[in-house]
Order: C-alpha cells, then sequence, then structure tokens
C-alpha cells in the first residue's frame, strides 16, 4: 500500500523559532493535508492543498504541495508554546472514497 | 466543530469479551471511518463507510466488524477483544471531499 515518509519525528525548538516539517511519498496524491494533535485528543485540520505548487497560509502555518505531488512541506513561523504537538501530513486521492494514508508524525515541542 | 461524538470515551475490558465503540455524527455525512492509532504507527484505517449498510475494509480490518442502520451511527466491534487491540481508536467523517475530520476518540485497553 501507499506509504508517506514523514520527517521528522521529533523536533525539540526554543519559542519564537521557525519549524520546518516534511512528507514525501513514492506515489502521487491530488490532495495534501496537514493535521495537528493535541494530548487526549483527536487530530484537527490544519491546511487542506489541492494543487500542485499550491502555497496556502492559516496564520503563522504555510503548507505547499509539491509541483511532482509526490511531496508537501507546513512550516510555522515564531513557534509559541501552544504549538506543542503532533502534526500529521495525510494524502487523499480525491476519489476511491476519499480514504487518506497518513505520516506517522512529527513531535513539536516548544521551551518557552 | 463537525458534531462528532465518539462513546464510550474510556473503556478496560478483558480478554475475549465483546466491545462496541460508537460514533455519532449530528450532520448526515455520507462516508463515515474508523481508525486507530497507535505509538510508532500513526493513524491507520480499519473500516469505512460510505452509506447505510454500506461498509468496506482498510488495512487493519481483521479482528474488527462495522454497522451502519442509520446514517448518524457508525458502531465499532471487537467480537473477542486481544491485548493487541489495545489502542486509542478514532472517528471521522468527510463532507465528500478528502478533508476529513475526527471525533474525540476512544481509548480502549484490553486485559
Amino acid at each position: 500500500g501507499q506509504q508517506l515518509n514523514q520527517s521528522p519525528q521529533s523536533m525539540f525548538i526554543q519559542e519564537g523559532e521557525d519549524v520546518s516539517m516534511n512528507c514525501t511519498s513514492s506515489s502521487i496524491f491530488n490532495t495534501w493535508l496537514w493535521y495537528k494533535q493535541d494530548p487526549g485528543e483527536g487530530p484537527v485540520l490544519l491546511i487542506a492543498l489541492y494543487k500542485a505548487g499550491e502555497l496556502t497560509s492559516n496564520g503563522r502555518l504555510t503548507a505547499q504541495f509539491g509541483i511532482t505531488r509526490k511531496d508537501s512541506f507546513l512550516n510555522i513561523s515564531a513557534s509559541i508554546p501552544s504549538d506543542v504537538g503532533i502534526y500529521f501530513c495525510a494524502g487523499g486521492s480525491g476519489g476511491s472514497n476519499y480514504k487518506l494514508t497518513f505520516g506517522k508524525g512529527t513531535l513539536l515541542t516548544v521551551n518557552p | 466543530d463537525a458534531g462528532i461524538t465518539q462513546s464510550p470515551r474510556h473503556k478496560v475490558t478483558e480478554t475475549g469479551t465483546p466491545v462496541t465503540l460508537r460514533c455519532h455524527q449530528t450532520e448526515n455525512h455520507r462516508y463515515m471511518y474508523w481508525y486507530r492509532q497507535d505509538p510508532g504507527h500513526g493513524l491507520r484505517l480499519i473500516h469505512y463507510s460510505y452509506g447505510v449498510k454500506d461498509t468496506d475494509k482498510g488495512e487493519v480490518s481483521d479482528g474488527y466488524s462495522v454497522s451502519r442502520s442509520k446514517t448518524e451511527d457508525f458502531l465499532l466491534t471487537l467480537e473477542s477483544a486481544t491485548s493487541s487491540q489495545t489502542s486509542v481508536y478514532f472517528c471521522a467523517i468527510t463532507t465528500g471531499t478528502d478533508e476529513q475530520f475526527f471525533g474525540p476518540g476512544t481509548r480502549l485497553t484490553v486485559l
């Protein structure tokens, strides 16, 4: 089956620093999504990307849909303590009952 | 808020007992999904539904069954729970795009 390689697995940064994480795949996706999960809660959708090359922002978050359609990047600028959590990427094909393939997540820790 | 609730939120059970988890949505979305989340594995699809009485298997369906007798409820059943099914279970819905929205999760412990 399809697999997503998400990196890094974990990051420990200082408050105010910028963060970058990415996902790569051996398969093409028509949609890339980024989720954040806080402890004890379900994943929350942050950004959805639908077009190759697309760059989309949501506050301090910026995500890009790679030109090859096999990768995506998420950047967080000026990190704050509430950015702590697990960030997941997911790829979708748009059909096939809208099933998603998920990366294994990046655990972000922000030191105040 | 996608109007998704899961029950129970926490459950401890013993090996060999049947367990049913419930996912309830309030907005009549057609597609619903059950995932399990384990350290090192991320989110893995167990079963999904594309309508009332229409369900299909995901990548880790062994040991699980599902039922959807009405649009708003999607039930996940472990016929005979095993310790390997100790996990956090999430339900999700989609509104007809790839954007899935998740419930709060059920933490299941099988002793």
